[in-house]
């Protein structure tokens, strides 16, 4: 049984250019969460996608949008990249009614120069 | 308190010796308390979901408790193991549906 995918693994990016980062959840959620983790932080919660509708913001401005397809997989993307927004970028999943334990992927190391 | 924070920051400890660390979260509006354990260049592994108070949970040599009431939560390993050296990370949510708020978790070092 596969866990949490995500794609690419390592990126760099000029600022003001867009990037889409993907998700695989694990088999059987239907529930995608982004979190955005900066040096020395702890991850930060972008939104929720369930039901391929965005569920729940986190404080992230409208440059971060997602999208959730018909088989749950998701994507994260950003404009107009800022030299802030260097981070990894964790994917979680989850299955409403078992606690909304949130199974992790390795996560996107994004550099933005 | 208005944001989740571990204590400490870092912790070095002798292989063998049992050790314990904290998690402080906001005690209103809460649902419930994740522990993970995070080892470089892998996925945040879950331990423990716990959403009672007085909630006591075990896995292994590593067991954890929670008091929602005053807003804390101990993660307690016993004969610390090299492999148990990682980020431990705690993070609560308000409601089934919400995002978790990450603290920003204790950097653990087992020496030989």
């Amino acid at each position: 049984d596969a866990g949490v995918t995500q794609s690419p693994t390592h990126l760099i990016k000029t600022r003001g250019q867009q990037v889409t980062l993907r998700c695989s959840p694990k088999s059987g959620h239907d529930t995608v969460s982004w979190y955005q983790q900066a040096l020395g932080q702890g991850p930060q919660f972008i939104f929720q996608y369930y039901e391929e509708e965005e569920r729940q913001r986190g404080n992230f401005p409208d440059r971060f949008s997602g999208h959730q397809f018909p088989n749950y997989s998701s994507e994260l993307n950003v404009n107009a990249l800022l030299l802030g927004d260097s981070a990894l970028y964790l994917c979680a999943s989850s299955l409403p009614g078992d606690g909304y334990e949130q199974y992790f992927g390795p996560g996107t190391r994004l550099t933005v120069t | 308190i208005l944001n989740v924070e571990q204590s400490p920051q870092s912790l070095h400890v002798q292989e063998g010796d049992s050790t314990n660390f904290t998690c402080s979260f906001p005690s209103s509006n809460f649902y419930a308390l994740h522990w993970y354990r995070w080892e470089t260049a892998k996925s945040p592994e879950a331990l423990f979901v716990m959403t009672l108070n007085g909630d006591e949970k075990k896995k292994g040599r590593i067991s954890a408790t929670l008091n929602t009431k005053e807003g804390y939560s101990y993660l307690y390993i016993k004969g610390s193991q090299p492999e148990d050296s990682a980020t431990y990370l705690c993070a609560s949510s308000g409601g089934g549906a919400d995002g978790l708020t990450f603290g920003k978790g204790t950097h653990l070092i087992i020496q030989p």
